[in-house]
This record gives structure tokens, sequence and C-alpha cells, in this order.
């Protein structure tokens, strides 16, 4: 089946620590994005990337990394830098034109301990 | 920049009733407007969408219509069920490419 596949589900982070992660899509889509959630905050875009080896900062990418070496992944590290990573993490990929749909994770719940 | 205002939520109506969240836009150009659906614990689905002015988007009895005079894309339902309890964002492609969001409207259905 084709989709986009987030791991892991649940997450836990020491304060101090870098942690990955991951993002594959299988549906040849040319765009993806990261996205982070917060209670009553929305969805707001970390970064995108429109192409392979190419990506963009989002409106909230500082404390945050990507990289796209490959067109089905787009992995993201949260960096120590990041002053408040706890949130839910949502990567979803699209066919990068206008009118099309974006596909979704499942998500990554991301908790600093 | 792009921009998406929703109203807030959470939103609590009875089983049957009618339903509609409101949203408008900010956009240069003709951007592409989306109507997403999370359950809890979930990523989001696509719910319906519109690709120019006046298209009607239609999916499981929810609809909206893309209105540029108005720069407005509300959701309406005829009769919810409890299934719909969710959070809904609106949303929006503009010439980037890019998907801006709303910052999403609880709905809650009761008995």
């Amino acid at each position: 089946d084709g989709g986009i596949t987030q791991s892991p589900k649940y997450l836990f982070r020491k304060e101090g620590q870098n942690v990955t992660l991951s993002c594959e899509q299988n549906l040849n889509h040319d765009a993806m994005y990261w996205y982070r959630q917060d209670p009553g905050q929305g969805l707001r875009l970390i970064y995108y990337s429109q192409i392979v080896n190419d990506f963009q900062k989002g409106d909230i990418a500082e404390g945050y990394s990507v990289s796209r070496e490959k067109k089905e992944s787009f992995p993201l590290t949260v960096t120590s830098a990041q002053k408040n990573p706890t949130a839910f993490y949502l990567c979803a990929s699209s066919q990068g034109y206008l009118n099309t749909e974006a596909f979704f994770g499942q998500g990554t719940r991301l908790t600093v301990v | 920049g792009d921009s998406v205002t929703q109203m807030e939520g959470p939103v609590t109506l009875s089983e049957e009733a009618f339903l509609t969240i409101n949203c408008t836009y900010t956009a240069t150009g003709y951007p592409s407007l989306f109507w997403y659906v999370q359950y809890p614990g979930e990523g989001l689905q696509l719910l319906l969408k519109a690709t120019k002015a006046d298209d009607k988007g239609s999916n499981k009895g929810f609809e909206a219509t893309y209105r540029k005079e108005t720069t407005s894309f509300h959701l309406e339902k005829g009769s919810v069920q409890v299934s719909d309890s969710a959070v809904y964002f609106c949303a929006l492609t503009g010439t980037a490419s890019k998907l801006t969001f709303g910052t999403g409207t609880r709905l809650q259905v009761t008995l």
C-alpha cells in the first residue's frame, strides 16, 4: 500500500540531546513537509522540500534541521537548541503542484524528560 | 504571506444539528483550498477541496464553496453525527506550493 510512514510513534528525549524523527513515503511525491502541532496552535510549518537535495525553512525552523538526500525520505532532527521541543510532529507529502492534496503520516509524539 | 483564519472552537453540537465552521484566507494569486480532518492521536486526512472560484467541494455530507469575493471557504454539514467529532483544519496552497493551515476547530457532537 502506498503511504507515508513516520517513526517512532512515541519518542522521549533527555534535555541537551539531539533526536531524529523518520519520515518515509512511497507515493513518489516530490514535496515533503514537517509540521509541529501544539494544543490550541494548529499546525506550524518547520521545513519543507520541493525536490531532492533542496529544502526551505518554514515559519519555526530554529532548533531544527532536515535533509533530503532521497526522494522518499525527509528526516527531521530536533537539536538541543530547540528550547521547547515537546510536541506532536507531523510529516506530509504532496505531488508539489498547486491543487493536489497532501498525505500525512500518523505523527510522532516527542516528549522531553 | 499566505494565511488562514478559522473560527475558534470548541464547537459543541447535538447529533443531527447543522454545522458551520467559518474559514477565511489571505493569499496572492489563485490558491487552492482544502479542509482536513484529524481524529484523536492521528495524522490529518483530506476531507474536501476546491481549486477555483465558485467550486464546491463535498465529501461524506460535508460541503464548502470557494468564494473569492469574500475570500472564504466555510465548511457545512446538514446533520452531524457523533462520529464527526474531530478537529477540522482549513488550509490553502498558494504560489509557493506550500500548505498553510488555520489553527483548527475542535468539533464535539453529543447524543
